[in-house]
């Protein structure tokens, strides 16, 4: 069963506009971490945003923020002012689990292509 | 090193041919873990260790696919009589805390790109 679901494979932005990058989950496992990361051309991955599932607040960092429905399980990324530079691959990715020796690996989404526009 | 360093950072093999890539994580990290990424897909979960022990192969596609971290720093994942289906980038990940915990980042390396011809 997919545990994690981007269902928007292309996403386009104007820049200075705002973004919101979609991803649902499913779990059984009432401890959990989400997690977005970016990939851009060049291929690396960089680490963005995390949520717990415990985390009372929504995660913010700089202008990346996520909107964390628990209820609905979803975990949308919120990229405020976009900027040229945001255009890449985006993918959220779960961890489960909290004692030793459960978890661990993050399972990632499909991935949604950011493209920013001038 | 600063980051995660893997190496070949390309590999061309033949069919057939055995081919081993090589994963240093960031000094001190307990967890490392091993990825593969078809093109325009999103990583997909191989293996992971916490200091050496091999915590998690489920996700080893068979038995031509083996991984270890004998002192718990370098790794090395091993794809015996490749085919050309294993053609990917294989990543390699590492992050500070032991896997315990939900609330830890990975950190990735640049990746190997492997090519079977």
């Amino acid at each position: 069963a997919q545990k994690i679901t981007q269902t928007q494979p292309g996403m386009f932005v104007q820049e200075k506009e705002a973004v919101t990058l979609d991803c649902t989950y499913d779990t059984s496992d009432p401890s959990y971490g989400l997690f977005w990361y970016k990939q851009p051309s060049s291929g690396e991955m960089i680490f963005l945003i995390y949520q717990g599932s415990y985390d009372q607040q929504n995660a913010t960092e700089g202008r990346y923020s996520l909107n964390f429905q628990k209820a609905r399980k979803s975990a949308n990324l919120v990229i405020s002012a976009s900027q040229l530079g945001d255009s890449a691959m985006y993918f959220c990715a779960m961890r489960e689990g909290q004692a030793y020796n459960q978890g661990g690996k993050l399972i990632f989404g499909q991935g949604t292509e950011l493209s920013v526009k001038p | 090193g600063a980051g995660v360093s893997q190496s070949p950072r390309y590999k061309v093999t033949k069919r057939g041919q055995d081919v081993a890539l090589r994963c240093d994580p960031i000094s001190g990290h307990v967890s490392l873990y091993w990825y593969r990424q078809a093109l325009g897909q999103g990583p997909e979960f191989l293996t992971y260790f916490n200091y050496e022990a091999q915590q998690d192969k489920s996700g080893l596609p068979n038995d031509r696919f083996s991984a270890e971290r004998p002192e718990g720093s370098i790794s090395t994942l091993t794809i015996q009589r490749t085919e050309q289906r294993d053609s990917a980038m294989y990543r390699c990940a590492s992050s500070l805390t032991d896997s315990g915990t939900a609330h830890t980042e990975a950190f990735f390396g640049q990746g190997t790109r492997l090519t079977v011809v």
